[in-house]
């Protein structure tokens, strides 16, 4: 079955700390894989998004993400958070022809004066 | 427009009701994708529209949600006579091609609907 494994419902995490958040999947074809980010009452903006090529996918904000294929995993990093990072994360995959993406449930990041 | 825009942004309504959501896309995106965030759910997708024509309907919970798309633009997702478990932001997406993660859905901020 088709789906996508984020493990922490709540991350809290001090200001200027680093990041990482998981992702894992299980995707019978080749997955695309993205991260989005949702602040309070916004819709979902892109973060960054890995098709194929290098593994380590640089995304806006800072961001970074991983694509570990033995481990199925796509977790997102960031080296020094920023209160304005406080929000949910959301790990999606989906193929090449399919254009319906599944999605995790969500990490909630606090972050710590 | 310039991004997806949804209204209402909350609704509130009565059992047995109906509602609409309207959905205006990013002018010159075919794509667009209706999804439901529930709390503390990852968004469950309802239906994708390329154009007017809506392939896959396969996510609309019942016979009570419908959809429709004009003028391969503004897109309304109707549901009638509402349930408590209707209850959940509506997201809207649209995209540029039909394969939405080659180009990236660009998201609305939402219809937050409640029936009480």
């Amino acid at each position: 079955a088709q789906s996508v494994t984020q493990p922490d419902i709540h991350i809290t995490v001090s200001e200027g700390a680093s990041l990482e958040l998981r992702c894992n999947y299980s995707y019978g074809a080749t997955p695309y894989l993205f991260w989005y980010v949702q602040s309070p009452g916004q819709g979902l903006q892109l973060l960054l998004k890995y098709f194929s090529g290098d593994t380590l996918v640089q995304g806006i904000k800072g961001f970074e993400a991983e694509f570990k294929r033995s481990q199925s995993s796509f977790n997102l990093r960031k080296p020094s958070v920023h209160w304005s990072d406080a929000a949910e994360y959301f790990c999606a995959v989906g193929g090449q022809s399919n254009y319906q993406l599944i999605w995790g449930a969500g990490t909630k990041l606090i972050i710590k004066p | 427009g310039a991004g997806v825009s949804q209204s209402p942004s909350n609704k509130v309504t009565e059992k047995g009701k109906d509602v609409e959501l309207r959905c205006d896309p990013i002018s010159g995106h075919t794509a667009l994708y209706w999804y439901r965030q529930s709390l503390g759910q990852g968004l469950e997708f309802l239906i994708y529209f390329q154009g007017n024509s809506a392939p896959d309907k396969s996510g609309l919970p019942s016979d009570r949600f419908s959809a429709e798309r004009t003028g391969g633009s503004v897109s309304t997702l109707t549901i009638q006579r509402t349930q408590q478990e209707d209850s959940a932001v509506y997201l809207c997406a649209s995209s540029l091609g039909s394969a939405g993660q080659d180009y990236g859905y660009t998201f609305g901020s939402g219809t937050r609907l409640t029936v009480v």
